[in-house]
């Protein structure tokens, strides 16, 4: 099944902003957006954002999402040592009729 | 608080089955989906199936379609993948994650994971 399409790596520097994309299809993120998570080395992934650039209780205000057209965004302001992380987009896709996933960013806070 | 906490991970000759299961608790089962997500050593995360919690609306990823089979029993807040054919490829840790279906907050809380390796 087709998936995302996220850069393989960021490198930014401590209290700098931090930008990663992800680009799709008119059948999974142009349509339903798509949802953000980040996964530390040995843990299990972290929801960051959901449908309609929605943040679970808990994550903090530093983190957005946003879209536009085929391409979801996540902004990460403020870049702390603990963002440094892999991060994920997901997608429901409606052709396929399941959820795909991007392959992950390696997000490097210098 | 929500846990969801998978068993029945191990080791598997290829062509063998294996049963997994996600005991949720913490949250009401109802209006709930569980997802299977997995992740080979190393990789990225791949989706794998989701169920909603009455055992309805299920779907597959064409990696496991045909060969893989998710329930759900919402007397017991439990979710099982039924693991047919494996191969090697099937070799990862195996997450079980939440979705609540009013928000719309597709995985939401996650499991810690249980490792499946497909070796002979």
């Amino acid at each position: 099944q087709a998936g995302l399409t996220q850069p393989p790596s960021v490198s930014k520097d401590l209290r700098q902003s931090a930008t990663l994309t992800c680009t799709g299809n008119s059948n999974n993120v142009g349509n339903e957006g798509a949802a953000w998570l980040q996964q530390h080395q040995g843990h299990p992934p972290k929801l960051l954002s959901y449908r309609n650039n929605s943040r679970p209780s808990g994550i903090s205000d530093r983190f957005s999402a946003s879209r536009s057209g085929i391409t979801a965004s996540l902004t990460i302001t403020g870049l702390q040592p603990d963002d440094e992380a892999d991060y994920y987009c997901s997608a429901w896709d409606s052709s396929l009729s399941a959820w795909v996933f991007g392959e992950g960013t390696k997000l490097t806070v210098l | 608080q929500v846990q969801l906490v998978e068993s029945g991970g191990g080791v598997v000759q290829p062509g063998r089955s294996l049963r997994l299961s996600c005991a949720a608790s913490g949250f009401t089962f109802t209006n709930s989906a569980i997802h299977w997500v997995r992740q080979a050593p190393g990789k990225g995360l791949e989706w794998v199936a989701a169920v909603w919690y009455d055992g309805s609306n299920i779907n597959y990823s064409d990696s496991v379609k045909g060969r893989f089979a998710i329930s759900s029993d919402n007397s017991e807040n439990t979710v099982s993948l039924q693991m047919n054919s494996l191969r090697g490829e099937d070799t990862a840790v195996y997450y079980c994650a939440r979705e609540l279906l009013a928000r719309g907050s597709t995985f939401d809380n996650w499991g810690q994971g249980t490792l499946v390796t497909v070796s002979s």
